[in-house]
This record gives C-alpha cells, sequence and structure tokens, in this order.
C-alpha cells in the first residue's frame, strides 16, 4: 500500500470537458507538490501547496490541498489535448524522520482525445 | 542552461555486472537524489543527499549505492545488478530537500537480463 493513493489511475477524456485527479493518504504532510510528465522526459513541478485549505490556480488547472493536510486535488476546466500526460502527486515532511524526502503517488495518466 | 544530466539514457546488462549511472548539475544545488520509476508505483526514493559526503537511505535502497565526493555530482552504483532492478531511473536535484522544487534529469532506463 503506498502512502500517497492517487485516482484515477488512467482516465481518458475528450477535449473541452472537465476532470479531477485526487491525492489521498492517512499522513499529514508539511507540503505537497505536483508534477507532470511527459514521454522520454522526467517530472516538471506545477505547483507546491503548503497551508491547510489553500488553493493555487494556474491557468485551468487549479489545485487545492486538505484542511488536514493529508489529501489533495488537482481539476482541470476545458482539458487540450496538451495537457495529456502523467500527474504526479509528492509529499514532503510527513513526520520527523522523513522531513527531507519526497514521497511520491502512483500516478494519474491523463489522455485527452481532440 | 540549468539542468541535470544523467548517463547513460539506455542501457542493457546482465545479472552481476557492476554498472554506475552518472548524475550531474549546475545549479548549485545542496539537495540530490536518486528515484526509479516503476508501473503504477510512481516514483520511488532510493537515496538522497543532503550535501557533500552525506547521503541517507530512501525507501527503497537495497541494491544501490551512492556517494557525494562532490556537490555537483551524484552517481547511482548497482554492484550487482539484477532482474528486479530494470526500472526507469531518475536523478533531481533541488535547493535543500524536502517542500522544495526538484529538477529532474531526464532519465536512464535500464534492462538487467
Amino acid at each position: 500500500t503506498q502512502l500517497l493513493e492517487q485516482s484515477p489511475q488512467f482516465l481518458s477524456i475528450q477535449e473541452g470537458e472537465n476532470l479531477t485527479v485526487y491525492c489521498n493518504s492517512s499522513s499529514v504532510f508539511s507540503s505537497l507538490q505536483w508534477y507532470r510528465q511527459e514521454p522520454g522526459e522526467g517530472p516538471v513541478l506545477l505547483v507546491t501547496v503548503v497551508t491547510g485549505g489553500e488553493v493555487k490556480k494556474l491557468k485551468r488547472l487549479t489545485f487545492q490541498f486538505g484542511d488536514a493536510r493529508k489529501d489533495s486535488s488537482l481539476h482541470i476546466t476545458a482539458a487540450q489535448p496538451g495537457d495529456t500526460g502523467l500527474y504526479l502527486c509528492a509529499g514532503a515532511g510527513q513526520s520527523v524522520d522523513a522531513g527531507n524526502m519526497l514521497t511520491f503517488g502512483g500516478g494519474t495518466r491523463l489522455m485527452v482525445k481532440p | 542552461e540549468a539542468q541535470v544530466t544523467q548517463n547513460p539514457r539506455y542501457l542493457i546488462t546482465v545479472t552481476g555486472k557492476k554498472l554506475t549511472v552518472t548524475c550531474s548539475q549546475n545549479m548549485n544545488h545542496e539537495y540530490m537524489s536518486w528515484y526509479r520509476q516503476d508501473p503504477g508505483l510512481g516514483l520511488r526514493q532510493i537515496y538522497y543527499s543532503m550535501n557533500v559526503e552525506v547521503t541517507d537511505k530512501g525507501d527503497v535502497p537495497e541494491g544501490y549505492k551512492v556517494s557525494r565526493k562532490e556537490k555537483r555530482n551524484f552517481p547511482l552504483i548497482l554492484e550487482s545488478p539484477s532482474p528486479n532492478q530494470t526500472s526507469l531511473y531518475f536523478c533531481a536535484s533541488s535547493l535543500w530537500g524536502g517542500p522544495t522544487e526538484q529538477y529532474f534529469g531526464p532519465g536512464t532506463r535500464l534492462t538487467v537480463t
């Protein structure tokens, strides 16, 4: 069982649809990051959320950190084919011993069809 | 250009033959780490280093070694590779650990037969 569970694992939608990806844990994190990875490349940071209840927007992407800092969501409005990729959440600081580690979820593979 | 480089990008080897994957960053970052990526498991941290001569185990360190003799380099060593180490490996660096942005290399696809 992973510390961070992402759902869904796979998502195939039509251009223009909305979608939400979830990242859940039973652990509390000091911060949570979302990355996007394209084939043949390393992940690239989209956003970091730090405060419980925080909402950040990046164009059509809205990120939310749960009030208890155990979960997060990524909502994409009017998805575009260019949004296709693997979305990864990553949590930091879930314990004193793990303060310097980054724990990743299993990822959500999104395909947006034109 | 600020970047993390890894070599080689692709490697096919046989069980037991020692190999090293190099990683270098030019951003003067304190923190460097190695991850492996397997389908459905996301990225799992192998080892990380907070600074020169300081290394710590991540979630899956068994079968791997690392060293941090210089700030910019963080090689990953597989002394006796086995087929279950077939994976996609990423090196990453950041200003410091935890919540800071990780800059990832392009990945090394390793196959152990």
